[in-house]
């Protein structure tokens, strides 16, 4: 099973600043990563999948790179309503597996 | 617009049993696969099962293979997970989410469900 470990575990940004999430596989997974955003009491939802295709709806302050075992995904200019828990999943190996989280707050 | 439903969650014995059910709309529904993720109390996701669209292929998680079933009804629009020799550690909001294609897998999801709280506890 593909181990994905996400840093930081918490991330505090100042509103507008930009914000850098990473997310590292235990072996190359290709570009067959997914991000998706939970916010407080909500299910989750998809952001990008393919390490770096937006899913429908989603504004373009959020990017996703990499590709092999080690991704990023970048908020350009941190709003409020971005406050939320986000996670990776990588689907190139059965079982998809998720990493554990980046809590992003308001600094 | 796409919409996924969950129902069944409550409140279970250690041992007891429960069926989840999840009504989709707003897309063709045999043409992909439906998998469940659950999420324990303060925790992260956990992929738990996901069936083809036919319904003929199945895929559990290793922690819960032999005391969940995973089935789905085309004509219904519904996919169901029968929990059975509940445990304290089964406790979770259980989530209904759509695959990005028929055959199940390895998949992402780009549909969730606003989810259902099992929870299990005597």
């Amino acid at each position: 099973e593909i181990v994905m470990t996400q840093s930081p575990a918490t991330l505090s940004v100042s509103p507008g600043e930009r914000a850098t999430l990473s997310c590292k596989a235990s072996q190359s997974v290709n570009s067959n990563l997914a991000w998706y955003q939970q916010k407080p009491g909500q299910a989750p939802r998809l952001l990008i999948s393919g390490a770096y295709t937006r899913a429908t709806g989603i504004p373009a302050r959020f990017s996703g790179s990499g590709s092999g075992p080690e991704f990023t995904l970048t908020i350009s200019s941190l709003q409020s309503e971005d406050v939320a828990i986000y996670y990776c999943q990588q689907y190139n190996n059965w079982p998809g597996t998720f990493g554990q989280g980046t809590k992003v707050e308001i600094k | 617009e796409v919409q996924l439903l969950e129902s069944g969650g409550g409140l279970v014995q250690p041992g007891g049993s429960l069926t989840l059910s999840c009504a989709a709309s707003g897309f063709t529904f045999s043409n992909y696969a439906m998998t469940w993720v659950r999420q324990a109390p303060g925790k992260g996701l956990e992929w738990v099962s996901g069936i083809s669209g036919g319904g003929g292929y199945t895929h559990y998680a290793d922690s819960v293979k032999g005391r969940l079933t995973i089935s789905r009804d085309n004509s219904r629009n519904m996919v169901y997970l029968q929990l059975n020799s509940l445990r304290a550690e089964d406790t979770a909001i259980y989530y209904c989410a759509k695959a990005d294609r028929r055959a199940v897998g390895a998949d992402y999801f780009d549909y969730w469900g606003q989810g259902t709280l099992v929870t299990v506890s005597s």
